[in-house]
């Protein structure tokens, strides 16, 4: 079982709509959980940090965490076409090691 | 503030060379961590640095080392390089572990011939 877990990609959303991405880990010692935006070519960019159970909320982005299940999610509403990327959800353990997940692609139509 | 910088940001290397990358952190940030990423793994971590020791290792071979200096800028260097040694390096800064993030700098790809 990998540490990390997303939902399969790629998906595909058009404008407008609500995008809905998944990330289960399996390490319950994990307490802090990130995502990271990745256009093709570029570095990761974070875009959310979540630290409690729970939903945050930032702009058209809402993260959701539940440690019970061991599951975070992220939500980008009124998706634009420039939210077009690579979403990448990672974990941190120990120290300052993430743990990244494989990656969703996410394509939102015009 | 300025961000993370790496260089160089490309390089082209062959079998059994060694490389040298560099990374400088973000002003006041003292970790500094490495990753590997590539298509067919994804994004590993490497190692972290801070105060000029190294606090975290990942699940690499020896060849691939590193160093942080007093100014908290880090080096990574990879010996006898393998064609499956390219990726694009990635280095993130944080100021104090635990209670700050991961900044990434834009990179070094590196293509080993």
């Amino acid at each position: 079982q990998k540490e990390v877990e997303q939902n399969s990609g790629p998906l595909s959303v058009p404008e407008g709509a609500i995008a809905s991405l998944n990330c289960t880990y399996s390490d319950r010692v994990s307490q802090s959980f990130f995502w990271y935006r990745q256009y093709s070519g570029k570095s990761p960019e974070l875009i959310m940090s979540i630290y409690s159970n729970g939903d945050k909320e930032d702009g058209r982005f809402t993260a959701q965490l539940n440690k019970a299940s061991q599951y975070v999610s992220l939500l980008i509403r009124d998706s634009q076409p420039s939210d077009s990327a690579t979403y990448l959800c990672a974990s941190e353990t120990s120290g300052s090691r993430l743990t990244f997940g494989e990656g969703t692609q996410l394509t939102v139509n015009p | 503030k300025a961000g993370v910088t790496q260089t160089p940001r490309y390089l082209i290397k062959t079998r059994g060379q060694q490389v040298t990358l560099s990374c400088s952190p973000i002003s006041g940030h003292r970790s500094v961590s490495w990753y590997q990423q590539t298509p067919g793994q994804g994004l590993q971590f490497l190692f972290e640095y801070f105060s000029e020791t190294q606090r975290n290792k990942g699940n690499f071979p020896g060849r691939f080392s590193g160093r942080q200096f007093s100014n908290s800028r880090s080096e990574m260097n990879v010996s006898t390089l393998e064609l499956g040694d390219s990726a694009l390096y990635l280095c993130a800064s944080r100021g104090l572990a635990g209670i700050d993030t991961q900044y990434f700098g834009p990179g070094t790809r590196l293509t080993v011939l």
